[in-house]
């Protein structure tokens, strides 16, 4: 499709379990984000891609959070041993560059509901 | 850091009313501004940014946005909404000249009744 693809979109974990959630962004885009929002809240920043390069995680809450984007396209949230507070929506994003330098518009996915019992 | 808030977590308002929702963020650098616009359970669609040149920013739907530095606010209105305007607001700045993250506020429900 031409959109953000992000599966599942919806994950119930036990306290524990290790997800993963995936990220398909649009074709081309250089940029890769991942943001946090929990129930009644806005998006809070995760992590940051450009291409294959991490080049900034400084919201990942914990070590618990990983995410990786190894050949420059698709990325991979990984949460491990899960606890309640992860429960949340996780919101992939993508844009053509940063955004920062040109104002390019970023571009979010439907998300990936996380319940964690 | 920088930081947005939206001060109305609710606005509600009959349709065809004008409505407006506030934004103020605060930056001491220069910053881009956006507004996106989230549906039940959908992502977050952009409405309108602000980027320079005229304060007046036009978006989708018959919003528009304006900026004003020395308030250092982003105000969404639109003269007459819809039912189907119905969603949850998030208004989001970044700095400039940097790769950047949005920061978002934390939104506004905007429900319209008829």
């Amino acid at each position: 499709g031409a959109g953000v693809s992000q599966s599942p979109r919806y994950k119930v974990a036990k306290r524990g379990q290790d997800v993963a959630l995936r990220c398909d962004p649009i074709s081309g885009h250089v940029s890769l984000f991942w943001y946090q929002q929990a129930l009644g809240q806005g998006p809070e920043f995760l992590t940051y891609f450009q291409n294959e390069a991490q080049l900034d995680k400084s919201g990942l809450p914990s070590d618990r959070f990983f995410a990786e984007r190894p050949e420059g396209s698709v990325s991979t949230l990984k949460i491990q041993r899960t606890q309640q507070e992860d429960s949340a929506v996780y919101l992939c994003a993508s844009s053509s560059g940063p955004t920062g330098s040109s104002g390019n518009t970023i571009y979010f996915g439907e998300g990936s509901w996380l319940t964690v019992v | 850091a920088q930081s947005v808030t939206q001060l109305d977590s609710q606005v509600p308002v009959f349709e065809e009313a004008p409505v407006e929702l506030r934004c103020n963020y605060s930056s001491s650098v220069s910053v881009y501004l956006f507004w996106y616009v989230q549906y039940p359970n959908q992502g977050l669609q952009l409405l309108l940014k602000y980027l320079s040149g005229s304060t007046l920013v036009k978006g989708i739907n018959g919003f528009e946005a304006e900026f004003n530095k020395s308030q250092t606010s982003f105000h969404l209105r639109k003269p007459s909404v819809h039912i189907s305007d119905t969603a949850e607001y998030f208004c989001a700045v970044t700095y400039t000249g940097t790769a950047s993250k949005l920061t978002f506020g934390t939104g506004t429900r905007l429900q319209v009744t008829l």
